[in-house]
């Protein structure tokens, strides 16, 4: 089946904008987690839901960033007044299982790039 | 302290010979391990996963776990230029959730 999908790939902002990134995670999968790597960096986590429960969000850097899923499948990573800290890439994960399952693989998307100017 | 350590590299290998990649954690509550690859531009893909000590074997690869020494590797047999890429290890840790820490990733290039 298809893959985690994002979009868009490549995003530039001006400071102070807001962005909004979209990622649509494989077909079935309970698990979504968004991560953030800088370069040269592993990537870092962000937060994770479980169908529409937003239950870890302790990775968002400030209160500029904010996530949803509300219907369980798609989610958006929303950030507010972009600062250029925030240039990174974007990547979202999907994962079959739920909290209480044992770790289940997680399948990342192409990611997004995004550059704030 | 990281979590999650590994060698930066770059490691170079000639064509045919085996690559090791090496990765220590420091939780002790560390309970399943993986390995991706990353293309340079292109996002972590799975390679394997291990959550028991010992070996385990797929293809060209095999995932070492040593718990009791905190450590996990991974071997690649029969290196390719195709397998010149950044290798990420990426821990999860028991009661912290399902998310994953990495490791800041091994550059490795095989020379043809």
């Amino acid at each position: 089946g298809a893959g985690v999908s994002q979009s868009p790939r490549y995003k530039v902002a001006k400071r102070g904008q807001d962005v909004a990134l979209r990622c649509d995670p494989i077909s079935g999968h309970v698990s979504l987690f968004w991560y953030q790597q800088a370069l040269g960096q592993g990537p870092e986590f962000l937060t994770y839901f479980q169908n529409e429960a937003q239950l870890d969000k302790s990775g968002l850097p400030s209160d500029r960033f904010f996530a949803e899923r509300p219907e369980g499948s798609v989610s958006t990573l929303k950030i507010q007044r972009t600062q250029q800290e925030d240039s990174a890439v974007y990547l979202c994960a999907s994962s079959l299982g739920g909290t209480g399952d044992f770790p289940y693989e997680q399948y990342f998307g192409p990611g997004t790039r995004l550059t704030v100017t | 302290q990281k979590e999650v350590e590994q060698n930066s590299g770059p490691l170079s290998v000639p064509e045919g010979a085996i690559a090791s990649l090496n990765c220590t954690y420091s939780d002790r509550g560390s309970q399943s391990f993986f390995w991706y690859r990353q293309y340079s531009g292109k996002s972590p893909e799975l390679i394997m996963s291990i959550y028991s000590n010992g070996d385990k074997e797929d293809g060209r690869f095999t995932a070492q776990l040593n718990k009791a020494s905190q450590y996990v590797s991974l071997l690649i047999r029969d290196s390719q230029p195709s397998d010149s890429a950044t290798y990420l290890c990426a821990v999860n840790i028991l009661n912290t959730g399902n998310q994953f820490y990495f490791g800041t990733g091994t550059s490795l290039t095989v020379i043809p």
